[in-house]
């Protein structure tokens, strides 16, 4: 069971604009910032959203995300055929010293 | 370019050892505290250690505390991970990342900006 709360899955269709959300703890989300990963089928993860709501270079910008509290989201818009993989959202903790992730949500695109 | 790359898994029958490792090219590498995260087949990511600049200080998830030891050689831009007394739940793809602080308004920013693409360890018999 993962620490970070996250949808097993989401869906939608090209076009559309799909949120996924992550909720955490006061020793993770609640005193640090979220940061989201793109994992492709059979690629490692790749940096989507950092420091709550920023992107990478590269980054499309119909990916953005936001962070309340101990709850995070993030948001695709005009949603397109290649956006299918899982999503991860991930939070320093404080308790551990390293590293908490959601259980991660696989969108599909119908 | 800015590159991690993992190597060194393999198959080992549980109790066995393996080290894994990541070479690091593109960065300074002895400016950055760097982390191991694993992910078992078909599930999720799984943070396992991670390690600062000097080497000095380390931290591991309970799992893995008192078998796995994380070290780095900053002379040779390499990060390893010591798996020992392995078990069929430690089968995993295992990635090196590299973490990132930054300062925002009010506080550190904390996150891991780059990935190898993963070394492959399967304990089994």
């Amino acid at each position: 069971q993962s620490v970070l709360a996250q949808p097993p899955s989401a869906s939608g269709t090209p076009g559309q604009r799909v949120t996924i959300s992550c909720s955490g703890s006061s020793s993770n989300m609640g005193s640090n910032n979220v940061n989201w990963y793109q994992q492709l089928p059979g690629t490692a993860p790749k940096l989507l959203i950092y420091s709550n709501n920023q992107r990478p270079s590269g980054v499309p910008g119909r990916f953005s995300g936001s962070k309340s509290g101990t709850s995070a989201s993030l948001a695709i818009s005009g949603l397109q055929s290649e956006d299918e993989a899982d999503y991860y959202c991930a939070a320093r903790d404080d308790s551990l010293n390293g590293w908490v992730f959601g259980g991660g949500t696989k969108l599909t695109v119908l | 370019e800015v590159q991690l790359v993992e190597s060194g898994g393999d198959l080992v029958q549980p109790g066995g050892s393996l080290r894994v490792s990541c070479a690091a090219s593109g960065f300074t590498f002895s400016s950055y505290s760097m982390t191991w995260v694993r992910q078992a087949p078909g599930k999720g990511l799984e943070w396992v250690a991670n390690i600062n600049q000097d080497g000095r200080d380390k931290y591991y998830v309970d799992s893995v505390e008192g078998r796995f030891t994380i070290s780095r050689d900053n002379a040779d831009n390499s990060l390893y991970l010591q798996m020992d007394s392995l078990r069929a739940e430690d089968t995993a793809v295992y990635y090196c990342a590299r973490e990132r602080r930054t300062w925002g308004d009010y506080y550190y920013f904390y996150y891991m900006d780059v990935w190898g693409k993963g070394t492959t360890v399967t304990v089994s018999s």
